[in-house]
């Protein structure tokens, strides 16, 4: 079974500052992982993914993530926050076996002039 | 290249009611997956189709089912409606089952009164 932990539900951030979302996962079998972002009234779009290879992973909109297998962490940062990313971030992790995604329960992000 | 399309977008049912809710995947996906959205318990998986099959199931009372077409289109179902169904419902494709990532509807706002 499958559990991500995303710490702190909210995040406020000045545009132009690091933008830094944590997720920690448990997964019995190697894991998938993803960000998505929801915009208010919208569905999920999918900021980047980690499935094998290199562990740094690169996404749309300047974000990326950094898989760390030893600390079970893939940790969402953006270098200097924009107004347009005031949104709620999803951490998700699926089996290599399947589709189903298990995700954790969003951080909300705000971001002050 | 259209995006997941989920029918309707907004909808308000009586409790005891049912409902089924659309959703049709992008073109050339065969897997479909269906989500609820609530406050309180965040999102959950409800179940996953692939060429007419569900392989996946969620944790949810059998008041909830799913089918898929030929088409690769699915509807979910939802008998006796309950207060607590109020959600947005959020029906996701990918192309496979390897779980490289879906792409995510905008979601039905399901009300029940």
């Amino acid at each position: 079974a499958q559990s991500v932990t995303q710490l702190g539900s909210h995040v406020s951030v000045s545009e132009g500052a690091l933008v830094l979302l944590r997720c920690n996962y448990s997964s019995s079998v190697p894991p998938y992982l993803f960000w998505y972002v929801q915009y208010p009234n919208q569905g999920l779009q999918l900021l980047l993914k980690y499935t094998t290879g290199a562990t740094l992973v690169k996404g749309i909109n300047g974000f990326e993530a950094e898989f760390k297998k030893s600390e079970t962490s893939f940790h969402l940062t953006k270098p200097s926050a924009h107004m347009s990313d005031a949104a709620e971030y999803f951490c998700a992790v699926s089996a290599t076996a399947g589709n189903k995604l298990t995700f954790g329960g969003g951080t909300r992000v705000l971001v002050k002039p | 290249k259209a995006g997941v399309t989920q029918t309707p977008r907004y909808l308000i049912k009586t409790r005891g009611q049912q409902v089924t809710l659309s959703c049709s995947p992008i073109s050339g996906h065969r897997s479909v997956s269906w989500y609820q959205q609530t406050p309180g318990q965040g999102l959950q998986f409800l179940f996953e189709y692939f060429s007419e099959t569900q392989r996946n199931k969620g944790n949810f009372p059998g008041r909830f089912s799913g089918r898929q077409f030929s088409n690769s289109r699915s509807e979910m179902n939802v008998s006796t409606l309950e207060l607590g169904d109020s959600a947005l419902y959020l029906c996701a494709s990918s192309f496979d089952v390897r779980g490289y990532g879906y792409t995510f509807g905008s979601g039905t706002r399901l009300t029940v009164v």
